[in-house]
């Protein structure tokens, strides 16, 4: 069974205060990992798809990087809009369709 | 990417009562799909709508109580049924679009709250 573990729960920063979130996972032969944003009463964000180890993708403060086990999303000096819960998905590519497990997601706090 | 809207955005209903969920998308999808997010937690795939067939449904929900449709290739709705108060969650649509990647976006959300 595919599971995904998202650490920490929850995080506060302070505005340029640079950090990490943590994406581990287990699945059967991984096809993409993804991640998303989501603001309260919204539909999650796509930000980026990881493929491989060792593949890295940016996005404005947000870096995503990958390994064989887990994935980080880097967040470099922050702002208090990058405010949300974060949200990491694998899909496995022996699964029929393309059903995403979700982990429990990161709840990041900005403050200025 | 592609433009999805869903409506109702919200709903409060009496148990017992059903709800139809609609989902549109701005352009030709190759996948549709249904998710639901309880308060506080992650997103849980109900069922893969599949176009012109019965949809695929994952452990845990049924046609009885969650039927889908989709009759073409931007639309679909899902209905929750006979609702009771654990039913109160936000319900969300997704799509794969054509072009090779596998990458799922999601619709605004259908906060449903059961009384």
């Amino acid at each position: 069974e595919d599971q995904v573990t998202q650490s920490p729960e929850a995080l506060r920063l302070q505005e340029g205060e640079s950090s990490s979130l943590n994406c581990s996972y287990t699945v059967s032969g991984l096809r993409g990992l993804f991640w998303y944003r989501q603001d309260p009463g919204k539909g999650p964000e796509f930000l980026f798809t990881l493929y491989s180890a060792g593949e890295e993708k940016e996005k404005e403060r947000l870096k995503a990087t990958l390994t064989k086990k887990e994935s980080f999303l880097h967040i470099t000096a922050p702002k208090p809009e990058d405010s949300a819960t974060y949200l990491c998905a694998v899909q496995a590519s022996e699964t029929s369709g393309s059903r995403l497990t979700f982990g429990e997601g990161t709840q990041l706090t900005v403050n200025p | 990417s592609a433009v999805i809207s869903q409506k109702p955005s919200r709903d409060i209903c009496q148990r017992g009562t059903s709800l139809t969920i609609q989902c549109q998308v701005d352009s030709q999808v190759t996948m549709m799909f249904w998710y639901r997010q309880q308060p506080g937690q992650s997103l849980t795939l109900i069922a893969t709508a599949n176009q012109g067939s019965e949809a695929t449904y994952e452990s845990g929900f049924v046609i009885d109580k969650f039927p889908i449709s989709r009759p073409n290739l931007t639309f679909s709705t899902l209905t929750v049924s006979n609702m009771s108060p654990e039913d109160s969650s936000i319900y969300l649509c997704s799509v794969v679009t054509a072009g090779g990647t596998w990458e799922q976006y999601f619709g605004p959300g259908t906060r449903l709250t059961v009384t």
